[in-house]
Order: C-alpha cells, then sequence, then structure tokens
C-alpha cells in the first residue's frame, strides 16, 4: 500500500535556525515527489516537484531533495513569514492521485 | 490568471439535509480531483475527472457522494444525505494535460454535519 509520513508532527525554531523536515514513502512506481505549504483556513499551495533519487530544487530559503526512499525540505535561515503547515505527497504508479501525509507544521517565532 | 475557486466557502447543515459544493477550475485544466480531509487526518483523494468523464471514483466513501462536471468546466460534489462522518474540508483541485502535472488546489469547504 502507498503510504506517505511525515516528521516532525510540529517543529518550533527561531528566525535564522535552519533546520530540515523529512517525508518517508513507500510508492509502486514513484511518478514524482509533490511538497506543498498550507497556510491556515486555505488550500495547499504547490512549491515543488521532483521525479527521481538525486533530484534537487530550491526557492527562496526552501531546498528540497530526494532519495529512493525519503525526501527531505531545507529551511535556511528561516523568517516568521514560513510559519505553515508543509505537505508532502507522491503518485505512483497505480493512478493519478496525490497520497498525501499529515503534514509538519512549523513556527518560526522571531 | 484566476486560481482554483470554491464554493462555498463554510457549510453547516443537519443531518439527513443534502449539500452541494461547487468547484471552479483554472481556465484550460482538463483535469479536475476532489480531496477531502477530516480532522486529525490526513487529505485523501475522493475523484479525478477528466473533462467531463470520471477517470478514477475509486476514493469516493459510498454511494451518498455524486459527483458531476458539466461540460467539462466547473464541478459539483453533493452529498446526499450527509451523516456526521462527513464532516471535513473538501478541497477541489485541477491540472493542465498530463495527470503528472502538479496539482493546483483551491482554498477548501469547510463541512460540517451536525
Amino acid at each position: 500500500e502507498d503510504q506517505v509520513t511525515q516528521s516532525p508532527e510540529a517543529l518550533r525554531l527561531q528566525e535564522g535556525e535552519s533546520s530540515s523536515l523529512n517525508c518517508s514513502y513507500t510508492v509502486s512506481g514513484l511518478r514524482g515527489l509533490f511538497w506543498y505549504r498550507q497556510d491556515p483556513g486555505k488550500g495547499p499551495e504547490f512549491l515543488f516537484t521532483l521525479y527521481s533519487a538525486g533530484e534537487e530544487k530550491e526557492k527562496e530559503r526552501l531546498k528540497a531533495t530526494l532519495t529512493k526512499k525519503e525526501s527531505f525540505l531545507h529551511i535556511t535561515a528561516p523568517k516568521p513569514e514560513d510559519s505553515a503547515t508543509y505537505l508532502c505527497a507522491v503518485k505512483g504508479q497505480a493512478g493519478t492521485a496525490l497520497i498525501f501525509g499529515k503534514g509538519t507544521t512549523l513556527s518560526v517565532s522571531s | 490568471e484566476a486560481g482554483v475557486t470554491q464554493f462555498p466557502s463554510h457549510s453547516v447543515i443537519e443531518k439527513g439535509q443534502t449539500v452541494t459544493l461547487r468547484c471552479d477550475p483554472i481556465s484550460g485544466h482538463d483535469n479536475l480531483y476532489w480531496y477531502r480531509r477530516v480532522m486529525g487526518k490526513e487529505i485523501k483523494f475522493l475523484l479525478h475527472f477528466v473533462k467531463e468523464s470520471k477517470q478514477d471514483e475509486s476514493g469516493m466513501p459510498n454511494n451518498r457522494f455524486l459527483a458531476e462536471r458539466t461540460g467539462g468546466t466547473y464541478s459539483t460534489l453533493k452529498v446526499q444525505p450527509a451523516e456526521l462522518e462527513d464532516s471535513g474540508v473538501y478541497f477541489c483541485a485541477s491540472s493542465h494535460q498530463t495527470p503528472s502535472d502538479e496539482q493546483y488546489f483551491g482554498p477548501g469547504t469547510r463541512l460540517t454535519v451536525t
């Protein structure tokens, strides 16, 4: 069964304190791993898609990496506006649906 | 470019009543998806349209849920009759031509069944 597990569930950082969020997955035939950001009361906002092990993508203070079993979302020198829930999802060979993890809620204080 | 829109943003109904949720995808997106997040759980897939056709409805929980996509444009999701366990946030997403494309989500409809 395709599955996504994110850790930690919650993360509190001081402004400027870099860290990483983990997304472990099991899927039959990975067709894409997706990172989304979700603010309270809003829908998930697309950040990155990764397709193969070794691939990396960056956007401002965020960098996503992918291995055969997990993905990391590295946050460098975070700011309070980076506070949000970060969701990881995969798409497998079986279909077109995204399979989501429960997310990591990040709080960055100044 | 306008994003995915959903209506209403919030609906409170009593058990046994009917509710219809609407989703307008990004213009030109052939693929439209419905997802649901119940409290404390992850977002879960309900179904997928390609234009006006249902491509995959394996996530629909039961026959109280009916989804339509008129003319391949907007979509509606009807729950009839609603049960307490149907409460949650219903998200709509759309993607461009291929199912591999990234999906863009709407703000969601929060459904509360009392």
